[in-house]
């Protein structure tokens, strides 16, 4: 099955820097990559996402970049702020008879010092 | 995106019981999605449902243990059984988006404490 690799598992900054979070996946019939923001306490939350036949998507600060050769993917945050401090997960999935199952990966949890 | 409820939004139960969850969209969707989140943990999927046939479930979950009905397309229900402590965990279901099918939004969870 799918496995997908997350780092790193935390990461500092302080606010206005990038951050940066990369996984890595297995299957290289995995189609589609979303990134979840999960506060304390909170629900996932869909922030960007990217389909296997695009290299690059962007958001306002956020933006996600895809390898499908070397099978990983990225999170970049710019100019980051205090209310960006979560757990950021990445996940990969492909269409089967079960839908698009979600394999997630260990999570980032990020902070943001003002 | 749809809007998604969950029933109830935390319990704390006794080991050797029972209890369902349940799960609400606003809209009709053809996958709902059960996940599991230990506590400080990843969420780990465990089974699809989808409409009109049997959950389909990932390896490491029975049927027997977590029982899932999907009466209709707005509305699923988790059973988590015969629990210990080792089922404290959030539970999340998931719904596909109508328009893009590998989008996935999730409920608010059910919090699960087993003494």
């Amino acid at each position: 099955g799918e496995n997908v690799e997350q780092h790193p598992s935390t990461l500092s900054v302080q606010e206005g820097d990038s951050a940066v979070i990369k996984c890595t996946y297995s299957d290289s019939a995995s189609n589609y990559f979303p990134w979840y923001k999960q506060e304390l306490g909170k629900r996932p939350q869909l922030i960007i996402d990217i389909r296997s036949n695009v290299g690059e998507k962007k958001d306002q600060r956020i933006a996600v970049t895809l390898n499908k050769t070397a099978k990983h993917f990225s999170l970049h945050i710019t100019e980051t702020q205090p209310e960006d401090s979560a757990v950021y997960f990445c996940a990969a999935s492909r269409n089967s008879n079960s839908g698009y199952a979600l394999n997630f990966g260990k999570g980032t949890s990020l902070l943001v010092t003002p | 995106s749809a809007v998604i409820s969950q029933k109830p939004s935390r319990d704390i139960c006794q080991r050797g019981t029972s209890l369902t969850i349940q799960c609400q969209v606003d809209s009709q969707v053809t996958m709902m999605f059960w996940y599991r989140q230990q506590p400080g943990q990843s969420l780990t999927l465990i089974a699809t449902a989808n409409q009109g046939s049997e959950a389909t479930y990932e390896s490491g979950f029975v049927i027997d243990k977590f029982p899932i009905s999907r009466p209709n397309l707005t509305f699923s229900t988790l059973t988590v059984s015969n629990m210990s402590p080792e089922d404290s965990s959030i539970y999340l279901c998931s719904v596909e988006d109508r328009r893009r099918e590998e989008t996935q939004y999730f409920g608010p969870g059910t919090r699960l404490l087993v003494l």
